[in-house]
């Protein structure tokens, strides 16, 4: 079955620092997303991306978060200016047809901001 | 607004027996609702849906879910464990309509089987 891969699986950054996290989403999916796990809570919804727009975005997804999808096959999350409250398994997932079929997610980054 | 709770972060049966993992949405409009797996270091997967229609909702690898509205509930039932089936399972819902931008998840059970 096609995957979602998901680049690095573990990134340390200091506490101010900007981090960039890699998302290759299935090669035909038209809907992409970012949600986040903070160790122990719920899995929370940062942001939904279709047709090069943010469709839906979350109260967690401030002016410190951005996405992109640079060259049509990548799907980037930018985290500008890194908190500590901001560690957190960070996953991918991407669908065909949008949020209501099958989501395919990548196996996470996990982010530890010092 | 939706919002699932799941009841119990951690389950453990033995091997062969019943599982039984709850979960109770809120929705203000009629849901869908998922239940996804998650296997160590792996993504989370699609175990089943409910959209409309036959309330009884079959899985993969024998998993199903019952929805029941007067209940708000949407357990998920396999009636005998195996020992792959260890792993973190994720209730989510979401609006019920195909324009729905994002689906909600519950914190997650971890199932343990016993041997």
């Amino acid at each position: 079955e096609p995957e979602v891969t998901q680049t690095p699986s573990h990134q340390v950054t200091q506490m101010g620092q900007e981090v960039i996290l890699r998302c290759v989403p299935i090669s035909n999916h038209l809907y992409f997303y970012w949600y986040r796990q903070i160790l122990g809570q719920k899995v929370e919804f940062l942001v939904s991306f279709y047709n090069n727009e943010i469709s839906e975005k979350s109260e967690i997804f401030d002016d410190q978060f951005s996405v992109e999808r640079p060259d049509g096959s990548n799907f980037t999350l930018k985290i500008r200016s890194t908190k500590l409250e901001d560690s957190a398994m960070y996953f991918c997932a991407s669908s065909e047809t949008g949020a209501n079929e099958k989501l395919f997610f990548g196996s996470g980054t996990q982010l530890s901001v010092l | 607004a939706q919002s699932v709770t799941q009841l119990g972060s951690h389950v453990s049966v033995s091997e062969g027996a019943l599982v039984l993992l709850r979960c109770n949405y809120s929705s203000s409009v009629p849901p869908y609702l998922f239940w996804y797996v998650q296997y160590p270091n792996q993504g989370l997967q699609l175990l089943l849906k409910y959209t409309t229609g036959a309330t009884l909702v079959k899985g993969i690898n024998g998993f199903e879910a019952e929805f029941k509205k007067s209940e708000t509930s949407f357990h998920l039932t396999k009636p005998s464990a195996h020992m792959s089936d260890a792993a973190e399972y994720f209730c989510a819902v979401s609006p019920g309509y195909s324009s729905a931008s994002k689906i909600i998840f519950g914190s997650g059970t971890r199932l343990s089987i016993r041997p």
